[in-house]
């Protein structure tokens, strides 16, 4: 139990473009979700924190109007990067955790390169 | 201020061996700890956790050690085995984490099994 999907593993656009990934809890409902931006050998750093039915917390420097989040059900979390730049290529992760389970599971993550 | 270190960016251990990965924290509210294993383009996965009202928690061939007074922690892998090659992060929390609790990452250790 306690899987999370990401979708797309891998994307590929040109700068200018806005791209979606998406973040589904399978088989539990997570009313929180987190997404996760990881540089080449650095560690995992916290985005923001996606809330279902009110607005997502960001972390301290992270745009929150290039990255757009919308947690619209308790299955589905979505980040947007708006007007996208070869600087945000980048490994974005997603995790949940489900209501009375301690720890979180990760999407298996999706490589972004803006070109 | 990173309040969970791994203060060792990288290990090589012969296959066989123990494998011994370290964490310090600064937080002395944090009681709940996890390490997470994370191979490539993917994203990290759960190993082992403990809370702070234990010195030892053994899973297999993992094993975590907490040292409440040095506010240090250990992952020990033994035998160690080419397919555990993978970065190794520790994580904090403050009280059990899940649902909407934030984890708080070290840098990660980048663990080499040689044949």
């Amino acid at each position: 139990g306690a899987v999370v999907s990401q979708h797309p593993s891998r994307v590929i656009c040109k700068s200018g473009t806005s791209v979606k990934i998406e973040c589904r809890s399978l088989d539990f409902q997570a009313t929180t979700m987190f997404w996760y931006r990881q540089f080449p050998k650095q560690s995992l750093m916290l985005m923001a924190t996606s809330n279902e039915g009110s607005k997502a917390t960001y972390e301290q420097g992270v745009e929150k109007d290039k990255f757009l989040i919308n947690h619209a059900s308790l299955t589905l979390s979505t980040l947007t990067v708006t007007s996208a730049h070869p600087e945000d290529s980048s490994f974005y992760i997603c995790s949940a955790s489900p209501v009375g389970y301690y720890g979180y599971t990760f999407g298996s993550g999706t490589r972004l390169t803006v070109v | 201020d990173q309040q969970v270190k791994q203060n060792s960016p990288s290990l090589s251990v012969q296959e066989g061996r123990i494998s011994i990965l370290n964490c310090d924290y600064t937080n002395s509210m944090f009681d709940y700890f996890l390490w997470y294993k994370k191979y490539p383009a993917e994203g990290p996965t759960f190993l082992i956790s403990i809370s702070s009202i234990k010195d030892k928690n053994e899973d297999g061939r993992f094993t975590v050690f907490l040292n409440k007074s040095a506010k240090h922690l250990s992952l020990h892998i033994v035998p160690s085995q080419p397919g555990d090659s993978a970065v190794y992060f520790c994580a904090a929390s403050v009280g059990r984490p899940g649902n909407n609790r934030k984890l708080i990452w070290g840098l990660g250790t980048s663990l080499a099994v040689n044949p």
